[in-house]
């Protein structure tokens, strides 16, 4: 059973647009959670995060919402642009060796 | 500075070959991890390493052994290669600090016929 879901494989957004990109998770132990994008053939690269203790974390056009009570965290784009065409992968740390446990992603893509 | 550094980036390897998939850190990192991509699964953690000389299993270790003996290198062996074993892997490293986030390698492409 997946702990940490991304229930949308894909997401089409119009460039100045806001992309919204959901992530649910299941295990309560979860402390830390990340965004990942991911390009063909690269691995992937840390975008922003979130402690548990938080509810919003902002980097530029980048922000992350958690709501604990839901399980649910969501990564808003604003504006979203068509270098941000990727796939994102939601993923979630527990653990004193600091875990990764990661969603199945979604491939954004953002139409000029 | 190269970051995470993994070779090959492409292989082809029959039934029942072994070999090692190399995985390299140049950033003093202390925790390493080797992770398995699969289509719509996302990454799944095969192996681990908290620092040199520890290592433990993740979610999906069969089939797969790893040491750690330096700081820098993280070697991953496929030790009797299976079809199911077809896939991307993808070594990533970090600071034991908490609440860091992990540097990921190229990946490396493993086809098995």
């Amino acid at each position: 059973d997946q702990q940490v879901k991304q229930n949308s494989p894909s997401l089409s957004v119009q460039e100045g647009r806001i992309s919204i990109l959901n992530c649910d998770y299941t295990n309560s132990m979860f402390d830390y959670f990340l965004w990942y994008k991911k390009y063909p053939a690269e691995g992937p690269t840390f975008l922003i995060s979130i402690s548990s203790i938080k509810d919003k974390n902002e980097d530029g056009r980048f922000t992350v919402f958690l709501n604990k009570s839901a399980k649910h965290l969501s990564l808003h784009i604003v504006p979203s642009q068509p270098g941000d065409s990727a796939v994102y992968f939601c993923a979630a740390v527990w653990g004193s060796a600091r875990q990764l446990t990661f969603g199945s992603g979604t491939q954004l893509t953002v139409l000029p | 500075n190269a970051g995470v550094t993994q070779t090959p980036k492409f292989q082809v390897l029959k039934t029942g070959q072994s070999m090692t998939l190399q995985c390299a850190q140049d950033m003093n990192h202390e925790y390493m991890s080797w992770y398995r991509q699969d289509p719509g699964m996302g990454l799944r953690l095969i192996h681990y390493s908290v620092g040199a000389g520890i290592t433990d299993q993740g979610e999906v270790p069969n089939g797969y052994n790893v040491s750690r003996s330096t700081t820098e290198d993280f070697p991953l062996r496929l030790l009797s290669a299976a079809p199911s074993q077809t896939s991307v892997y993808f070594c990533a490293s970090s600071y034991s600090q908490v609440n860091t986030e992990a540097f990921f390698g190229q990946g490396t492409r493993l086809t098995v016929v």
